[in-house]
């Protein structure tokens, strides 16, 4: 079975640092894209940012409202995908999903929560 | 960014109708050198993340029922359910995956009539 599954998410006070893993198994990692996707309490899927595979020279592209504070990264000896979340501010509280794109997000794990808040 | 917008927000149909949700980008999601339109459906019940229905706009992924069909092609989508059932009540968004950002719907939330 395809699966993705997300930890690391907790409550952290604003400015803070978190740093959430996605473990694959059941599909070839390496050739999957990955991409974050965030929901905040009551709203719509947003989308993080995305890391692309070895073949694509593992390009990162990130959301204006993360640029410069979340890193995606990616290690695919482990099957394992990560997100850096750097300071940290309130309105980033939200479940953070770790998808792998093929058509369309086909794979989604089951999400973290991760809760700013002093 | 391309910016995503569904209608309704919210409709209630009856068991055994059909439904059709409408959707538009702001900017053409047709990729010429393929012909494909990068634009999908993705249906989320209470605490689960968003399952994909369709994509390339009309294909229906292994597994969803040939109920649920989607259509349109540039700007403009529609998701078709038909022969609404009880398993049907959950929030649909189309997503754009032609430019990042990847951008969704706002939502559209079905429950029964």
């Amino acid at each position: 079975e395809e699966q993705l599954v997300e930890s690391g998410g907790d409550l952290v006070q604003p400015g803070g640092s978190l740093k959430l893993s996605c473990a694959a198994s059941g599909f070839t990692f390496s050739v999957s894209a990955i991409h974050w996707v965030r929901q905040a309490p009551g709203r719509g899927p947003e989308w993080v940012g995305r890391i692309r595979t070895r073949r694509n020279s593992y390009t990162k592209t990130y959301a204006a409202s993360v640029q410069g504070r979340f890193t995606i990264s990616r290690d695919d000896s482990k099957n394992m995908a990560y997100l850096q979340m750097n300071s940290l501010k309130i309105e980033d509280t939200a479940v953070y999903y770790c998808t792998r794109l093929q058509y369309g997000l086909d794979v989604w794990g089951q999400g973290t929560t991760v809760t700013v808040s002093s | 960014d391309i910016v995503m917008t569904q209608s309704p927000d919210s409709l209630a149909v009856s068991l055994g109708e059909r439904v059709t949700i409408s959707c538009k980008s702001s900017q053409s999601l047709l990729y010429s050198s393929n012909n494909n339109n990068y634009l999908a459906w993705y249906r989320q019940k209470p605490g689960q993340p968003p399952k994909l229905l369709i994509y390339w706009a009309s294909t229906r992924k292994s597994g969803v029922p040939d109920r649920i069909s989607g259509s349109g092609s540039g700007t403009d989508f529609t998701l078709t359910i038909s022969n609404l059932q009880a398993e049907d009540v959950a929030i649909y968004y189309c997503q754009q995956y032609y430019s990042t950002p990847d951008t969704f719907g706002q939502g559209t939330r079905l429950e029964i009539k």
